[in-house]
């Protein structure tokens, strides 16, 4: 059983560009988060995919966006990079019907920065 | 959110257990307890979730108060590769996890 994946490991951006990460979920997950884990910070939640539909949102503005595909396999983008959007940024799949309380499986992360 | 407070950090021997705390006296009814854990230049990783009842598995144990409002983990034999940020979080109808600052968890050899 293959776990969770992102992509790229690592990338350098300047202020002002647009960045897509990719997250292929855990075989069998159809719920898809994502976080920004500031360096000595806690992650903190972006937003959830459940089954291609957004399911939740947490402070972050417009310009982070994301898309869930048929594969449950996820997107992040985001636009209009900012110096303090540098930081990694963590998916986690799970296997979440609605009502229920899973654990959430993590990749390893992208680690982002901008210059 | 219903927030949890955890120590910054803590340190035990190894091969001694290790109790790491846990308040969240605004904890509703239907949160679960859940405590990831975070080993360094990786993802968090699931190690454990409660409701009410006590609860083990084969990394840890889980003592829930009986009023809810504390919460306790246990490593019953820690290792070195236990060193990590242990995060306790409430998990509620929001679905979504909200991570704190966590204990830095050190164990000396």
């Amino acid at each position: 059983e293959t776990g969770v994946t992102q992509s790229p490991t690592h990338l350098i951006k300047t202020r002002g560009q647009q960045v897509t990460l990719r997250c292929s979920s855990q075989s069998g997950h159809n719920t898809v988060s994502w976080y920004q884990q500031a360096l000595g910070q806690g992650p903190q939640f972006i937003f959830q995919y459940y089954r291609e539909e957004e399911n939740g949102r947490g402070n972050f503005p417009p310009r982070f966006s994301g898309l869930q595909f048929p594969n449950y396999s996820s997107e992040l983008n985001v636009n209009a990079l900012e110096l303090d959007d540098s930081a990694l940024y963590l998916c986690a799949s799970s296997p979440a019907v609605r009502g229920s309380y899973n654990e959430q499986f993590f990749g390893p992360g992208t680690r982002l920065t901008v210059l | 959110d219903a927030k949890t407070t955890q120590p910054n950090s803590m340190e035990s021997n190894e091969e001694e257990p290790v109790h790491l705390p846990c308040n969240h006296s605004t904890i509703s009814g239907t949160d679960y307890i859940h405590w990831y854990r975070q080993l360094p230049s990786q993802g968090p990783e699931y190690v454990i979730h409660g409701l009410t009842s006590n609860v083990n598995n084969r990394m840890a144990s889980l003592a829930i108060a009986e009023d809810r409002k504390s919460s306790t983990l246990i490593l019953h034999r820690a290792t070195l590769r236990d060193a990590a940020v242990y995060y306790c979080i409430l998990f509620g109808s929001a679905r979504q996890l909200t991570f704190g600052s966590g204990t830095q968890l050190t164990v000396l050899p």
